[in-house]
């Protein structure tokens, strides 16, 4: 069965501090597909990154970086320079052999991150 | 484009109540997921819908928990009759079915927060 795994249960850095958010993951499937969700206070998940198996070129977006290694099981999340709108709980998330109609993710527990000012 | 929206944002009954959450997919948007988050512990999948068939409903907790998604628009979910650990946070996710192809991404509502006493 999958399972994806957050370790860091809470992490507090000050304000233009970079962090990284750990996300490891437990799969028997080739094909595979991982995410990472933002919740802020408002409570809705939103969508910032999908990446499918068979691409382990890391991804840059703006101060939001991934660092993908199939070889330890990471999908591990950096933020750069960071900033109190960067306060949230971040979720990282599988989901395995995208079959029509059965794209079910699993969860890890997320990470309760605070930006200091 | 409006986004998923659920229906009530918060509600709180007492054991043996019956309650029943409402989630409005994207416009398209033929998958329809249902997850819960228990206090402190992962999200975790309930079931999915693709149109108004159910396609897997292997997250249903037990047979007091009923979903239906009738013309494949709206979907509702009726607790019934509702006990404490039932408490947590629903939420709804949407996203456009892949034949073959990519996964989607899922978006997701804002949840509703259920307070069983």
């Amino acid at each position: 069965a999958q399972k994806v795994t957050q370790a860091q249960t809470e992490i507090s850095v000050v304000e233009k501090e970079d962090v990284t958010l750990d996300c490891v993951y437990e799969t028997r499937d080739t094909t595979y597909y991982l995410f990472w969700y933002k919740q802020p206070p408002s409570g809705e998940l939103v969508f910032l990154i999908r990446r499918n198996s068979f691409d382990e070129q890391n991804e840059i977006s703006g101060r939001y970086s991934w660092n993908f290694q199939k070889s330890t099981s990471s999908f591990n999340f950096t933020i750069t320079a960071s900033q109190v709108v960067d306060s949230a709980v971040y979720f990282c998330a599988l989901s395995e052999s995208p079959n029509f109609g059965n794209e079910k993710l699993t969860f890890g527990t997320g990470t309760r991150l605070t930006i200091i000012p | 484009e409006a986004g998923v929206t659920q229906f009530p944002s918060h509600s709180v009954i007492e054991k043996g109540q019956t309650v029943t959450l409402r989630c409005d997919p994207i416009s398209g948007h033929d998958n329809l997921y249902w997850y819960r988050r228990v206090m402190g512990k992962e999200i975790k999948f309930l079931l999915h819908f693709v149109k108004e068939s159910k396609q897997d409903e292997s997250g249903m907790p037990n047979n007091r928990f009923l979903a239906e998604r009738t013309g494949g628009t709206y979907s509702t979910l009726k607790v019934q009759p509702a006990e404490l650990e039932d408490s947590g946070v629903y939420f709804c996710a949407s996203s456009q079915v892949s034949v073959g192809g990519p996964t989607y991404e899922q978006y997701f509502g804002p949840g509703t927060r259920l307070t069983v006493t």
